[in-house]
């Protein structure tokens, strides 16, 4: 699976507390994504990265920020978590043919 | 703004009927891609079409892209249990990103 690992693999946390989930990748691939899944929703993005220091806001970035200080990880943090926030964040990388492979997902539950 | 419908939301069928989720978007795409999900797990890349009309097999799948690129369909003939799972399209949207469809997700009663 491209060599991509998430951590924690799962988090309970109180509203109010920050959070960062963090997506490491082996292969050295440009573009990487966090996205979150939600019952009725599929999967959204949150952020997107590029490249080291350069990332972009997806459709669903409101209360979420990243970082990407280095090309194998890509973190996510949750400022001040919310109840809305409790999902599933996957952290995706893009193939060489703009295919994207998963990590095995982060269950966050904000109580 | 651009979006990617995905229809049914939900699918149960008898082990061994067919099976089709279709995927509608409201542009043109330049490709479409599938992923499946099972319970539990994470979306696996299935398969990228790209040409107008193209259709594409693997083993008892069936993946289509429609003439105008705004569509594709997905068929699975005679279900498995091994099936199960949610199956989703992609399409991409400006800025390297991409919009995900709902999904469908497929029961297969043994």
């Amino acid at each position: 699976d491209a060599g991509i690992t998430q951590s924690p693999r799962h988090k309970v946390t109180e509203t109010g507390t920050p959070v960062t989930l963090r997506c490491h990748q082996t292969e050295n691939h440009r573009y990487m994504y966090w996205y979150r899944q939600d019952p009725g929703h599929g999967l959204r993005l949150i952020h997107y990265s590029y490249g080291v220091k350069d990332t972009d806001k997806g459709e669903v970035s409101d209360g979420y920020s990243v970082s990407r200080s280095k090309t194998e990880d890509f973190l996510l943090t949750l400022e001040s978590a919310t109840s809305s926030q409790t999902s599933v964040y996957f952290c995706a990388i893009r193939g060489l043919y703009n295919e994207q492979f998963f990590g095995p997902g982060t269950r966050l539950t904000v109580l | 703004g651009q979006q990617v419908m995905q229809i049914p939301q939900y699918q149960h069928v008898q082990e061994g009927e067919d099976f089709t989720t279709y995927c509608n978007s409201s542009t043109t795409l330049s490709n479409i891609q599938w992923y499946k999900q099972r319970p539990g797990g994470h979306p696996v890349f299935l398969i990228q079409l790209v040409k107008s009309g193209e259709v594409k097999k693997q083993k008892r799948l069936t993946f289509q892209f429609g003439e105008a690129k705004k569509n594709s369909s997905l068929h699975i003939t005679a279900t498995q249990t091994t099936d199960v799972g949610t199956y989703f399209c992609a399409g991409p949207k400006t800025g390297n990103q991409f919009y995900f469809g709902t999904g469908t997700s497929l029961t297969v009663i043994p």
